[in-house]
């Protein structure tokens, strides 16, 4: 069964770093990329940028470029998504998600982790 | 930026039939996918490359694309499809990838 796992709820505060995990299994690793999105509280689906487990390559959206960074380590099946300095605007949900480079879906997608940053 | 515009709520009767748009200048360019949310869940995959179904999508779930709108269909509308479903695409280099603000289908 194709899977992506991501690590659990977090809860941080302000300027504190963090990052969450990806964790795939039932398929090759690295012939799929992988994105992230951001669901803040009621609201919809955010794309923030993609990784390319076979060599690193990143995308990330505008809106996210130089706010968060994405990795992966191929050799662990794992894609990361880690923030330097959190804000109370980054408490939302995130998931990550198999994004297929030739048909272009999404499939699957992580259960999501809930970070949440308050003082 | 670009953006992906959908209505925010649609209503239906269960066993009509709901129709949610998605509109942008770049759909002729690239193909649209459809994603569906219920409460507490991750998205699911309902529609990939305009039309086409994945597998385990029932039948009566099914997608078009005319000139910058894209259009998924609910055939028979059960309980079970009362959700958010979100349309998703790309800019028109196709460098970033952008999803639609979401439709909240009501089954009355």
């Amino acid at each position: 069964e194709v899977q992506l796992v991501q690590s659990g709820a977090e809860v941080k505060k302000p300027g504190e770093s963090l990052r969450i995990s990806c964790e795939g299994s039932g398929y090759s690793f690295t012939s799929y990329w992988i994105s992230w999105v951001r669901q803040m509280p009621g609201k919809g689906l955010e794309w923030m940028g993609r990784i390319d487990p076979s060599d690193s390559y990143t995308n990330y959206s505008p809106s996210f470029q130089g706010h968060v960074t994405i990795s992966a380590d191929k050799s662990i099946s794992t894609a990361y998504l880690q923030w330097d300095s959190l804000k109370t605007s980054d408490t939302a949900m995130y998931y990550c998600a198999r994004h297929d480079s030739n048909y272009g879906w999404f499939d699957p997608w992580g259960q999501g982790t809930l970070v949440t940053v308050s003082s | 930026s670009y953006e992906l515009i959908q209505p925010p709520s649609v209503s239906v009767s269960p066993g009509q039939t709901a129709r949610i748009t998605c509109s942008g200048d770049a759909l002729p360019k690239h193909y649209a996918y459809w994603y569906q949310q219920k409460p507490g869940q991750a998205p699911v995959l309902v529609i990939y490359k305009d039309s086409e179904r994945p597998s385990g999508i029932p039948e009566r779930f099914s997608g078009s694309s005319s000139g910058t709108t894209v259009t998924l269909t609910i055939s028979g509308v059960q309980a079970e499809d009362e959700a958010d479903y979100y349309c998703k695409s790309a800019d028109s280099s196709g460098t970033y990838v952008v999803f639609g603000g979401g439709t909240k289908l009501t089954v009355l």
